[in-house]
């Protein structure tokens, strides 16, 4: 069963922390995937890597940056978290070849 | 402009009633893929069909198939015999390009929240 996984489901920080989310996936695919979601606004793709040190901006790229050092591994950090951050946090890959994307389960930030 | 657009909020649909959700996109690209996922309550995005822009015939998979007309760039999910665990917000997405290279983003639209009632 493939499987993606972020590391939190539920968090809440302070402005001005760094955040790091972690998004792990164990189908050894290529591409991996950070977006935000938000009522009315739909899903909006802040970062994407298709190889390993290998990263581009989505459409929202502003206040975030990623890590992609393993194959498995995606990270999305906030260098210095806003209440406008507060969001849900959804981690994907997919292989090339394939299209579609597998999801993880989200992680609810709240900053305050 | 919006690349993918979804023009219904909410829908109501009554048990065992079939439903259609639409979808229209915006894309100059020839090759591009049409997706829809299901997102219930607790969060997770699940897979449900998927349409080529080169496919002949529209994508079925259970319950669910997809209505494609190309040249009218829409790509409806219908949904026959609804159920109440079908319940859920629905995203239409789309890929654009060929499927090498690097990416293969997907962009969604704003999503269309179904309840079904009984």
């Amino acid at each position: 069963d493939v499987k993606v996984t972020q590391s939190s489901r539920y968090l809440v920080k302070r402005t001005g922390e760094k955040v790091f989310l972690e998004c792990v996936q164990d189908m050894d695919h290529e591409n991996m995937f950070w977006y935000r979601q938000d009522p009315g606004l739909g899903l909006r793709l802040i970062y994407f890597s298709y190889d390993v040190k290998m990263k581009e901006k989505g459409d929202i790229p502003e206040g975030y940056s990623v890590s992609r050092e393993k194959k498995e591994r995606f990270s999305l950090i906030l260098e210095s978290a806003s209440t406008n951050q507060t969001s849900m946090y959804l981690c994907a890959s997919s292989l090339p070849q394939q299209g579609g994307a597998f999801f993880g389960q989200g992680t609810r930030l709240t900053v305050v | 402009a919006q690349k993918i657009t979804q023009t219904q909020p909410g829908m109501f649909v009554q048990e065992k009633e079939a439903v259609t959700l639409d979808c229209t996109y915006d894309t100059s690209d020839p090759s591009y893929g049409l997706f829809w996922y299901k997102q219930p309550s607790s969060g997770e995005m699940i897979f449900l069909i998927y349409q080529g822009s080169y496919d002949q015939q529209n994508a079925t998979e259970g319950r669910y198939s997809l209505n494609f007309q190309k040249a009218r760039k829409s790509a409806n999910l219908v949904i026959s015999a609804s159920q109440l665990g079908d319940s859920a917000m629905y995203f239409c997405a789309m890929r654009e390009g060929g499927l090498t290279g690097g990416g293969n983003k997907l962009t969604f639209g704003t999503g269309t929240q179904l309840k079904v009632e009984l």
